[in-house]
């Protein structure tokens, strides 16, 4: 698991409330991400971090926010949860070396928006 | 519009025999491709990758070929084991300030037979 913890593993929740998905690293990496992934649609960046408090949107930001306050640790929000919002979300983590160092992933959240 | 297509969603192949995975890409920007494995209740893990400079990369009964005047690429597994059974994601990234942020596919479901 490259030292990747996301919590919760599994989480119920209802319409227009918030939620915090989080991401734990062990590994010291300067680069983290959240993704989410559909069927069909393979899995898609929602924000990433280059570094504390250096974030940035990935293709399908709207309705989420990030933070990231210490190198270990990236926070995911939905601020007013959706039934689109259903999906499973992972958490990856990379330090680039030039250009070939693969991202490593967490085991995902699934999120359930009724 | 998506820059990373897998067009077959599932594959089923005997033990024994060759799988062939393939991925379409368009954005002639891409330089890194990968090929994640992604078992159920797991986050995907990384399999194989090649550079845009190279036109095959192999590891064990792994290799990933790279046509790039066709931005098509292939993953076959020789021989196929029953352990191989899992969802495919073919992965690609380009110049980029953001690490190395991947473009996914949507992924194949490959099933082998015993």
């Amino acid at each position: 698991d490259a030292g990747i913890t996301q919590s919760p593993r599994h989480k119920v929740t209802e319409t227009g409330t918030p939620v915090t998905l989080r991401c734990h690293q062990t590994e010291n990496h300067r680069y983290m991400y959240w993704y989410r992934q559909d069927p069909g649609h393979g899995l898609r960046l929602i924000h990433y971090s280059y570094g504390v408090k250096d974030t940035d949107k990935g293709e399908v930001s709207d309705g989420y926010s990030v933070s990231r306050s210490k190198t270990e640790d990236f926070l995911l929000t939905l601020e007013s949860a959706t039934s689109s919002q259903t999906s499973v979300y992972f958490c990856a983590i990379s330090e680039p070396t030039g250009s070939n160092s693969p991202l490593h992933f967490g085991n995902g959240t699934r999120l359930t928006v009724t | 519009d998506q820059q990373v297509k897998q067009n077959s969603p599932s594959l089923s192949v005997q033990e024994g025999r060759i799988s062939i995975l393939n991925c379409d890409y368009t954005n002639s920007m891409f330089d890194y491709f990968l090929w994640y494995k992604k078992y159920p209740a797991e986050g995907p893990t990384f399999l194989i990758s090649i550079s845009s400079i190279k036109d095959k990369n192999e590891d064990g009964r792994f290799t990933v070929f790279l046509n790039k005047s066709a931005k098509h690429l292939s993953l076959h597994i020789v021989p196929s084991q029953p352990g191989d059974s899992a969802v495919y994601f073919c992965a690609a990234s380009g110049l980029s300030n953001a690490g190395n942020m991947l473009t996914f596919g949507g992924g194949t479901r490959l099933m082998v037979k015993p």
